[in-house]
This record gives structure tokens, C-alpha cells and sequence, in this order.
């Protein structure tokens, strides 16, 4: 089946400065998509998540960017901190394409903080 | 932080036993989940649930079985646990109108 995926298992970044976690998916029908940051031993939590009718949404630190002409959605987390040090998983939902009523997850990017 | 509870946090068990998984919500939640996630690597969908008395199936086929007999709760079942079946198992629920799913810790997992 269709399924999301990112470019880098991993991304090392100096703190302080800004990152950007991309993730490509391949279901043009898809109308959710959800980032989640999920720390080791823990679950997913949940960051922001935008809608196909918009093109960037902002949170706290972090904005989404969806590119639905070639189908790429980005994370920016801006001044990284220690704390954001994880793994970041795009997902989008899976009815949209046919699939069951659920979440599809990206492979995820593990985010390494450099002092 | 979303309420949702899962135990045990961690399981290590023979081949062959039967084991529960345990989810709770106290956020009225319809809808509830349960994925499966192994170190590292992207989280697969295995059972959902709209409401009591409803039980679906995932996209990854799963051995587990699971129940909805009341709102706030959905265990997750494994009659004859085997070493395939280690694994982080991920319990989510939402809202009936929205998608964003709130997840618990988690259940790691080992059948020896």
C-alpha cells in the first residue's frame, strides 16, 4: 500500500540552531498529516498537524509545511533545545487511501542535539 | 499530557502463555487503537475500535485479538505468545470528529 517516508534516518543539528525534518509521502488523496515526536521509553506526542487546504500552519517553535505538489511535508523546530533531542515521525490518516481508519507512520527521523 | 494508561510497562514471558495487554482512557474517547512498533522504526496499525461492541482490523496482520466492551477500556490479546511477537505495543485513542490521536506509553514486550 501507499505509505509516507522520510529522507534521513537521522539528523544531528548544533543546538541553538534550526532544524528541518522532511518527509515525503506518496497518497495525493491525503488530507491529514500529523507530526509526532516520540523520546526513548515513551510514546508518540503529539506535535502539530495540518490539513491539505493549508500550506504551513505555526505552533510553539515549530511550524508544518505542506508542498502538495510534490507531496512533502516539513517539520521546522526553531532554537533546538536538548529536550528536542527524539524521534519524529509524519503520519498521515489511512482512510484517506483506501486503508484502514488509522494513522500511517513514516519511518522516522532520530534528531541528535549537539552541544 | 493525554490520559491514557497502558500496563504492563514491560513483559518478558515463555512461548506458549496467554497474555493481556491492558488500555485505559479517561478522556470520554470513542475511538481507540493499537499499534505495534518494533525498535526503531515506523509504528504499524493492528486493531481499531469506533466504540463499545466494535472491533476492526488493522493494516498489519496481527495473531492479537482485542475487545471494546467498555468505552474507556481496550485490551489487547495474545492467546499463545511467541517470539515473533516481541514487540512495543502502542495503545491510541481520539476523538470521534478529530483524527489526532493521543497515545499511551507503551508495553514493551519479550517472548522467550
Amino acid at each position: 500500500g501507499e505509505s509516507v517516508g522520510l529522507h534521513l534516518p537521522t539528523l544531528s543539528v548544533q543546538e541553538g540552531d534550526n532544524s528541518i525534518i522532511n518527509c515525503a509521502y506518496s497518497n495525493s488523496a491525503s488530507d491529514y498529516f500529523i507530526w509526532y515526536k516520540q523520546e526513548s521509553g515513551k510514546g508518540p506526542q503529539f506535535i502539530i498537524d495540518i490539513r491539505s487546504n493549508m500550506d504551513k500552519r505555526q505552533g510553539q517553535r515549530v511550524t508544518v509545511l505542506l508542498n502538495k505538489t510534490v507531496k512533502h511535508l516539513s517539520l521546522q523546530i526553531a532554537a533546538t533545545q536538548p529536550g528536542d533531542s527524539a524521534v519524529y515521525f509524519c503520519a498521515e490518516n489511512s482512510r484517506s487511501g483506501g486503508g484502514a481508519d488509522g494513522l500511517t507512520f513514516g519511518k522516522g527521523t532520530h534528531l541528535i542535539i549537539q552541544p | 499530557e493525554a490520559d491514557i494508561y497502558q500496563t504492563p510497562r514491560y513483559l518478558v514471558i515463555g512461548t506458549g502463555k496467554k497474555i493481556t495487554l491492558e488500555c485505559s482512557q479517561t478522556m470520554g474517547h470513542d475511538k481507540m487503537y493499537w499499534y505495534q512498533q518494533d525498535p526503531g522504526m515506523e509504528l504499524h496499525l493492528i486493531h481499531y475500535s469506533y466504540g463499545v461492541n466494535s472491533t476492526e482490523k488493522g493494516d498489519l496482520s496481527s495473531e492479537s485479538t482485542v475487545s471494546r466492551i467498555r468505552t474507556e477500556h481496550f485490551p489487547l490479546t495474545l492467546e499463545s505468545a511467541r517470539p515473533s511477537h516481541t514487540s512495543q505495543y502502542l495503545c491510541a485513542s481520539s476523538e470521534w470528529t478529530f483524527e489526532t490521536q493521543y497515545f499511551g506509553p507503551g508495553t514493551r514486550l519479550l517472548v522467550l
